[in-house]
């Protein structure tokens, strides 16, 4: 089966740095990938649809310049949360599309996510 | 609009049946999705029912669709301790062809020994 990694699967910073957390699709490629943020026994909350080559789209009330999306190629996506704060503390979780499996002619593989803890 | 809701919580006796339910409010969802997340780790899908379908089993597991009621179901026969873990419903829309998927909030299976 497809496989999707993520990078790091936990992490923790400082007050005002930045983290980049890596999303690679193993064994096939990704035109598509999608980057959901996670609360403590709460639902995956979309943030943004990543588009290689292309800007990432972002979900309403997701601020684009705190969350840097870039999917400079078929197989990575990553995700910078600038000047992070506590607040930003949640669970990351990646997906990623591939196109011609599945009964809708695509299916979303998920990574195991990554554990941002700021401090 | 789109909304998914799922009841937090359910606890069986293992060897029991669970039944987790779910209700969508979108009628042009085109696929109906179950998936399962064990602790700290990402989604893992388990079945999916296309909307024009009433029921699918595969295995333990069957899902059950009432479009008139935008009701979905997942019931597992013989809950197993290693079935513990929180189950999403999801819904997707042919129409856009984004991929996109609406999750609800998820139901934590507790299965007691």
């Amino acid at each position: 089966g497809a496989v999707v990694s993520q990078h790091p699967s936990w992490v923790i910073c400082k007050s005002g740095t930045s983290v980049k957390i890596e999303c690679r699709s193993l064994d096939f490629q990704a035109t598509t990938m999608f980057w959901y943020r996670q609360f403590p026994k709460q639902s995956l909350m979309l943030m943004a649809t990543s588009n290689e080559g292309s800007k990432a789209t972002y979900e309403q009330g997701v601020e684009k310049d705190k969350f840097l999306i870039n999917h400079a190629s078929l197989t990575l996506s990553t995700l910078t949360v600038t000047s992070a704060h506590p607040e930003d503390s949640s669970f990351y979780i990646c997906s990623a599309l591939r196109w011609g499996s599945g009964a809708v002619g695509y299916e979303q593989y998920f990574g195991p996510g990554t554990r941002l803890t700021v401090t | 609009g789109e909304d998914v809701e799922q009841s937090l919580f359910l606890s069986v006796r293992e060897g029991d049946s669970s039944v987790i339910n779910c209700t969508y409010t979108d009628s042009s969802s085109t696929y109906l999705y179950w998936y399962k997340q064990e602790p700290g780790a990402g989604l893992q899908l388990l079945t999916y029912i296309f909307s024009n379908m009433d029921m699918k089993q595969d295995q333990r597991l069957t899902v059950l669709l009432n479009k008139k009621d935008k009701h979905l179901s997942l019931r597992i026969a013989d809950t197993q301790t290693g079935d513990s873990a929180i189950y999403f419903c999801a819904e997707s829309f042919m129409a856009s062809n984004t991929g996109k998927l609406i999750f609800g909030q998820g139901t934590t299976l507790q299965v007691k020994p």
